[in-house]
């Protein structure tokens, strides 16, 4: 199974400030590297998918890159709205596995 | 538009039964993967099971692998995860979700999700 470590845990940053989050995988996923966020009491949504392709209606603060074992998402400047958990997800292979999350919070 | 609803959750007993459906619409059912994903109170996301378009391919996590047992019913635009033998460490809300961004044989992510059904297993 691929262990996916997220980094870090917490995230405490003000509004209009720039984020990086950071994946890394047990062993390489190449760019098999998806990224969703998640809000309190909703579905997760797809942001980042092929690890570094926006899915539809993402906005272009939004952006991820990397491949092989380290990943990261970036987000350029952040809106109030973006304050959530951030997850990646691999899908090179059974079992699919997340990381256990980043929590972007409002400083 | 898509639209992903589960249902089938609930207090349950440790050692029961339960099914999940999640009822498929706004395209067509049958071209797609369907996966379960499950996230414990205040915990993160983790995958549960996958199904082909068909129903011929399925997967499922070591932690249910035995117990759980994935379906569908392309009629009905339905999908279904029957759990048995159900324990404390299966509460949680479980999400419905289906591939896409597929290419080649291979998805790259999952773009459509249900709103959750929330499972208790308890005493």
């Amino acid at each position: 199974e691929i262990v996916l470590t997220q980094s870090p845990a917490t995230l405490s940053l003000s509004p209009g400030e720039r984020a990086t989050l950071s994946c890394r995988a047990s062993q390489s996923v190449d760019r098999f590297l998806a990224w969703y966020q998640q809000k309190p009491g909703q579905a997760p949504r797809l942001l980042i998918y092929g690890a570094s392709i926006r899915a539809t209606g993402i906005p272009a603060r939004f952006s991820g890159s990397g491949s092989g074992t380290d990943f990261t998402l970036t987000i350029s400047s952040l809106e109030p709205d973006d304050f959530a958990v951030y997850y990646c997800q691999h899908r090179i292979d059974w079992p699919l596995t997340f990381g256990g999350g980043t929590n972007v919070e409002i400083k | 538009q898509v639209q992903l609803v589960e249902s089938g959750g609930g207090v349950v007993q440790p050692g029961r039964s339960l099914r999940l459906s999640c009822v498929v619409s706004g395209f067509t059912f049958s071209m797609s993967g369907f996966h379960w994903v499950r996230q414990a109170p205040g915990k993160g996301l983790n995958w549960v099971s996958v199904i082909s378009y068909d129903g011929s391919d399925k997967s499922y996590a070591d932690s249910v692998k035995g117990r759980f047992t994935i379906s569908r019913d392309n009629s009905k635009n339905t999908l279904y995860l029957q759990m048995n033998s159900l324990r404390a460490e299966d509460t949680g809300v479980y999400y419905c979700a289906k591939d896409g961004y597929c290419s080649g044989g291979k998805c790259y992510a999952f773009d459509y999700w249900g709103q959750g059904t929330l499972v208790t297993v308890s005493s």
